[in-house]
């Protein structure tokens, strides 16, 4: 399995700021997913992250809004930049690890409130 | 169109008693793989259990296995002797390709509650 973590655990921001959420799993992976879970909805993956190349991003995201760094192949960044309260959501990383089936492991998620 | 179907948004159980979650699912790829995870109110994604498109057993992990039908395209967890800390929500997904650098699509989600 993958131990990762994710910093801040939560946070309450005000509208118009950016938070920047931190990932960190240890042990090297390629690639690091990054998703986003709307109150009562399911994950909806924002981006893939590999590390020495620009992020992937999935129809409805965009780098100006989602700015992703991948510095090394054990951490990830996902920034949510000039935030509306329509960005409340759970934010998850995710890898998958080599192994049986090539599981795929999140992160505890960080609880984001815009006010 | 939906690659994961999970049909029940909610679901009762009573303790001690098994309950089945349904999923189906939609790929055309020959290689993939199907997860369940396990979201408690806390939100974390615990991962619960995998089944590969080429195994030829039903994957199990403790009180959880799955049901992988290939030929219906459905992959129903089971989980058995229920407790009250199985409630929660639960999360079909799909991973298609054969690695681990590949993204995954998730279902609805069918919330549980076991009643003591």
């Amino acid at each position: 399995s993958a131990v990762i973590s994710q910093k801040p655990s939560r946070d309450i921001c005000q509208r118009g700021t950016s938070l920047t959420i931190q990932c960190q799993v240890d042990s090297q992976v390629t690639m690091m997913f990054w998703y986003r879970q709307q109150p009562g909805q399911s994950l909806t993956l924002i981006a893939t992250a590999n590390q020495g190349s620009e992020a992937t991003y999935e129809s409805g995201f965009v780098i100006d809004k989602f700015p992703i760094s991948r510095p090394n192949l054990t951490f990830s960044t996902l920034t949510v930049s000039n935030m509306s309260p329509e960005d409340s959501s759970i934010y998850l990383c995710s890898v998958g690890v080599q192994g049986a089936g090539y599981r795929q492991y999140f992160g505890p998620g960080t609880r984001l409130t815009v006010t | 169109a939906q690659k994961i179907t999970q049909t029940q948004p909610g679901m009762f159980v009573q303790e001690k008693e098994a309950v089945t979650l349904d999923c189906t699912y939609d790929t055309s790829d020959q290689s993939y793989g199907l997860f369940w995870y396990k979201q408690p109110s806390s939100g974390e994604m615990i991962f619960l259990i995998y089944q590969g498109s080429y195994d030829e057993q039903n994957a199990t992990e403790g009180r959880y296995s799955l049901n992988f039908q290939k030929a219906r395209k459905s992959a129903n967890l089971v989980i058995s002797a229920s407790q009250l800390g199985d409630s929660a929500m639960y999360f079909c997904a799909m991973r298609e390709g054969p690695g681990g650098d590949y993204k995954l699509s998730f279902g609805a989600g069918t919330t549980v509650t076991v009643r003591a």
